[in-house]
């Protein structure tokens, strides 16, 4: 069965300091991997993605994650943080028992600081 | 595309009685995911559809849960009774079959459920 650990339940930034959000996977099949993102009172949001190809992915609002096979893990960054990237992150993986599920990580919230 | 739709929004009721939350997913999607959220247990999976069919059910806590989607553009979640402890955010997603798009799950907004 596949799995998702992302550390750090509560991360603090800096505006315009680097945003580093760590996501471990276990799989028993290469996997599909997903950053989402939820800011409050609101569904999550599908920030990138990693199926196949380069392992480094860029998403929207300048974020990026890079896929290391070797570590089995999916670690979201960004330069440079904004205000308004204070939200929850949620790392998820695909399902190797039924197509179409997602393992969702625990969250990590992310909170910006001036 | 109007993205997915939920309704309500908010829900306040009172232990014992019965709720119906609603969900539109995107249109064309054949994928249709019921997940529930709090602070204690996070975001949990509780049932999902493919092509109106529920595939896979094991996440429904109780008897007292029921999901149905009756066709491709509708599904409901039921609680009866409701208890103070189906407390949470009820979300629906959505996705397209065909390879990786399988897992672009597309989230609804949310309903926020209080039971006294």
């Amino acid at each position: 069965a596949q799995s998702v650990t992302q550390l750090g339940s509560h991360v603090s930034v800096s505006e315009g300091a680097l945003v580093l959000l760590r996501c471990n996977y276990s799989s028993s099949v290469p996997p599909y991997l997903f950053w989402y993102v939820q800011y409050p009172n609101q569904g999550l949001q599908l920030l990138l993605k990693y199926t196949t190809g380069a392992t480094l992915v860029k998403g929207i609002n300048g974020f990026e994650a890079e896929f290391k096979k070797s570590e089995t893990s999916f670690h979201l960054t960004k330069p440079s943080a904004h205000m308004s990237d204070a939200a929850e992150y949620f790392c998820a993986v695909s399902g190797t028992d039924s197509w179409g599920k997602l393992q969702f990580g625990a969250g990590t919230q992310v909170v910006v600081t001036p | 595309d109007a993205g997915v739709i939920q309704s309500p929004r908010h829900e306040v009721t009172e232990m014992g009685q019965e709720v119906t939350l609603r969900c539109k997913p995107i249109s064309g999607h054949d994928y249709l995911f019921w997940y529930r959220q709090t602070m204690m247990r996070g975001l949990e999976l509780l049932i999902y559809f493919n092509n109106n069919v529920p595939i896979d059910d094991s996440g429904m806590p109780e008897d007292r849960f029921s999901a149905k989607m009756p066709n491709a553009s509708f599904s409901t979640l039921k609680i009866q009774p409701s208890e103070p402890r189906d407390s949470a955010v009820y979300f629906c997603a959505s996705s397209l079959a065909g390879t990786a798009k399988a897992y672009e799950q597309y989230f609804g907004p949310g309903t926020r459920l209080t039971v006294t």
